[in-house]
């Protein structure tokens, strides 16, 4: 299982600056991955994903970026707000379809 | 509606009791999902099941057991075996053996006394 830690990385930015959450995983052989969000007391939910085929990926604000060659994921939010302030998740598909989640990193945004 | 639900968000129980988390979706997916979170911690995954009467254990599993009798419902129950239970409690789904996200549902704060 996952080497998790009990205090997670932090990461903190003005408002209206770009962030970036680097993610390491740790299976050569995974083909998809996923970032979720979790706001405290909630439960994660999905900002987006990219297939190992790809690498990178862009949404509304977000940017994946996948490097196979180093096994590492980021996440890129531009423009940071307030309501971006959470707890980010990177997560790697195996090869039996389960999701196995990376051990997170806090973003707080300073207004 | 579609979604996932869990109840209660939070619960509290007596070292010693049994207790069952609920966990309900009406997204027809067939896969679904228990973790359990700590504080400042990833998620780690307990039981899971592709499909309706069959499940498999997950990474920490001991202490925990589930059913799964119906598509839509995956019930957990902590079992007093389990060494220390108090922890947030989140149950997801997807669609079974295809690369596709999982749906979280928001979550049981578990408290044993």
């Amino acid at each position: 299982g996952e080497n998790v830690g009990l205090h997670l990385p932090t990461l903190s930015v003005q408002e209206g600056d770009n962030s970036i959450i680097n993610c390491a995983y740790s299976n050569s052989a995974s083909d998809y991955f996923i970032w979720y969000k979790q706001e405290s007391g909630k439960g994660p939910q999905f900002i987006i994903d990219i297939r190992s085929n790809m690498d990178k990926r862009q949404g509304q604000r977000v940017t994946v970026l996948l490097n196979k060659t180093v096994k590492h994921l980021s996440l890129q939010i531009a423009a940071t707000q307030p309501g971006d302030s959470a707890v980010y998740f990177c997560a790697e598909m195996d090869s039996s379809y389960k999701l196995i989640f990376g051990s997170g990193t806090r973003l707080l945004v300073r207004p | 509606d579609g979604g996932i639900t869990q109840s209660p968000k939070y619960l509290f129980r007596k070292e010693g009791q049994n207790v069952t988390l609920s966990c309900e979706q009406n997204l027809n997916h067939d896969a679904m999902y228990w973790y359990r979170q700590d504080p400042g911690q990833g998620l780690r995954l307990i039981y899971y099941s592709q499909i309706v009467n069959d499940f498999q254990k997950g990474d920490i599993a001991e202490g925990y057991s589930v059913s799964r009798e119906k598509k839509e419902s995956f019930p957990l129950t902590v079992t007093s075996a389990q060494k220390n239970p108090t922890a947030f409690y989140l149950c997801a789904s997807s669609l079974a053996g295809v690369v596709d996200e999982q749906f979280f549902g928001p979550g049981t704060r578990l408290t044993v006394l």
